[in-house]
């Protein structure tokens, strides 16, 4: 157990829809971090949150968007749904003491989103 | 740009023998670099790290990994495999400038009995 929990578990939407997912880190942890795992792929970076604040983001576009609460949890919203965004959705938060990347990432156990 | 390249989506290896996950990544700047485990319907859980000093990193559940600059690789081995290894392993690089985690694609292990 990493203490870092998501919901909903699974989640269907259909095209065009919009789609909010949550994140609920351990105490503590300043930072949070979502990615997009498609079926046999690895997990890809969306962005990153420190102090509620966005602190890096990957090659995903402006309808993928987050946000970062006082009380260690956050949300993922994305727009406009289309099929490719079919995927497992990860969070994972870090302390943030050192910055970046070499803090340990503990990940939740993801929300499963299917769009049709 | 960084990237990581796992040689092998699937290697199967009997109860017992040597476990070895390929990973060849590429940085222009030196790299940090991660194993990741999945196990079905979770999340993933940090093996082990490397990230500065010595280059044979020892993680958990008897894994451990070297890191070749040489050879610019990042194997994962592990002594005598075990039927709860069975998993999904990721490979990942990042570096201090950058906040993201570059993954593999994975390499799914499985375990013969």
């Amino acid at each position: 157990e990493t203490g870092v929990t998501q919901s909903p578990t699974h989640l269907i939407k259909t095209r065009g829809q919009q789609v909010t997912l949550r994140c609920s880190s351990q105490s503590g942890h300043n930072t949070v971090s979502w990615y997009q795992q498609a079926l046999g792929q690895g997990p890809q970076f969306i962005f990153q949150y420190y102090r509620e604040e966005e602190n890096g983001r990957g090659n995903f576009p402006p309808r993928f968007s987050g946000l970062q609460f006082p009380n260690y949890s956050s949300e993922l919203n994305v727009n406009a749904l289309e099929l490719d965004d079919s995927a497992l959705y990860l969070c994972a938060s870090s302390t943030g003491l050192t910055g970046g990347s070499t803090d340990t990432q503990y990940f939740g156990p993801g929300t499963r989103l299917t769009v049709l | 740009a960084q990237s990581v390249t796992q040689l092998g989506s699937h290697v199967s290896v009997s109860e017992g023998a040597l476990v070895l996950l390929r990973c060849n990544y590429s940085s222009s700047v030196p790299p940090y670099l991660f194993w990741y485990v999945q196990y079905p319907n979770q999340g993933l859980q940090l093996l082990l790290k490397y990230t500065t000093g010595a280059t044979l990193v020892k993680g958990i559940n008897g894994f451990e990994a070297e890191f070749k600059k040489s050879e610019t690789s990042f194997h994962l081995t592990k002594p005598s495999a075990h039927m709860s290894d069975a998993a999904e392993y990721f490979c990942a690089v990042s570096d201090l400038k950058d906040d993201k985690i570059i993954f593999g694609k994975g390499t799914r292990l499985h375990i013969l009995p």
